[in-house]
């Protein structure tokens, strides 16, 4: 098992530039999650899906937007990347939503 | 929502115990959580003790919880150099489908020779 996969390790933007990073998990999970991470903070929920079919805001999901894309994947899409968004994105899975959260290597962007 | 909070950094000689501390704010977490990053890494889960325990041992870690003063400690007994990395406390609330965990900012271990 791979556990959690996510693309790109690293990606370099321009303002106003759009992207998405993926994610997905072998482990047949129904939740999954995105964080990101900045220096010295922990760990910020950005948007997660329960189960497969929905999702929903974490605590700082302005600027993001979402797709349970099927069971395994769960897509962050930036539609016009900002400076405020350079951080690592961390995508993470569970086998329900009150069960041990499991994480990826991370996406580190940076937003010129 | 939830505050945890950590120090920022400790260090320790190799073979010394390291103790990281964390306190939380919500009483009724239900899972407390600790996860290590290396560098340039994920989170890789290390241990986590639910709230009705006091103590969880596991090999060299040794998880605390005083739950009237929401202190929640992980003890590294005989510590390595690879144990150099950033040590996070998180803690799940309930009353939410999704379980939502609060991170605290992380704890940097430097562990010498």
């Amino acid at each position: 098992n791979a556990g959690v996969t996510q693309t790109p390790k690293f990606q370099v933007l321009k303002t106003g530039q759009s992207m998405t990073l993926q994610c997905a998990q072998d482990m047949n999970h129904n939740s999954m999650y995105w964080y990101r991470q900045d220096p010295g903070m922990g760990l910020r929920l950005i948007y997660y899906s329960a189960s497969e079919g929905t999702t929903d805001k974490g605590e700082v999901p302005n600027g993001y937007n979402v797709s349970r894309l099927n069971k395994r994947e769960f897509s962050l899409r930036l539609e016009s990347a900002a400076p405020s968004q350079t951080s690592v994105y961390f995508c993470a899975s569970s086998p329900g939503p009150q069960e041990t959260q499991y994480f990826g290597p991370g996406t580190r962007l940076l937003v010129l | 929502g939830e505050d945890v909070e950590q120090s920022l950094f400790l260090s320790v000689r190799e073979g010394d115990s390291s103790v990281i501390n964390c306190t939380y704010t919500d009483s009724s977490s239900t899972y407390l959580y600790w996860y290590k990053q290396e560098p340039g890494a994920g989170l890789q889960l290390l241990t986590y003790i639910f709230s009705n325990m006091d103590m969880k041992q596991d090999q060299r870690l040794t998880v605390l919880l005083n739950k009237k003063d929401k202190h929640l400690s992980l003890r590294i007994a005989d510590t390595q150099t690879g144990d150099s990395a950033i040590y996070f406390c998180a803690a799940k609330g309930r009353g939410s489908t999704l379980g939502r965990l609060y991170f605290g900012r992380g704890t940097q271990l430097t562990v010498w020779p």
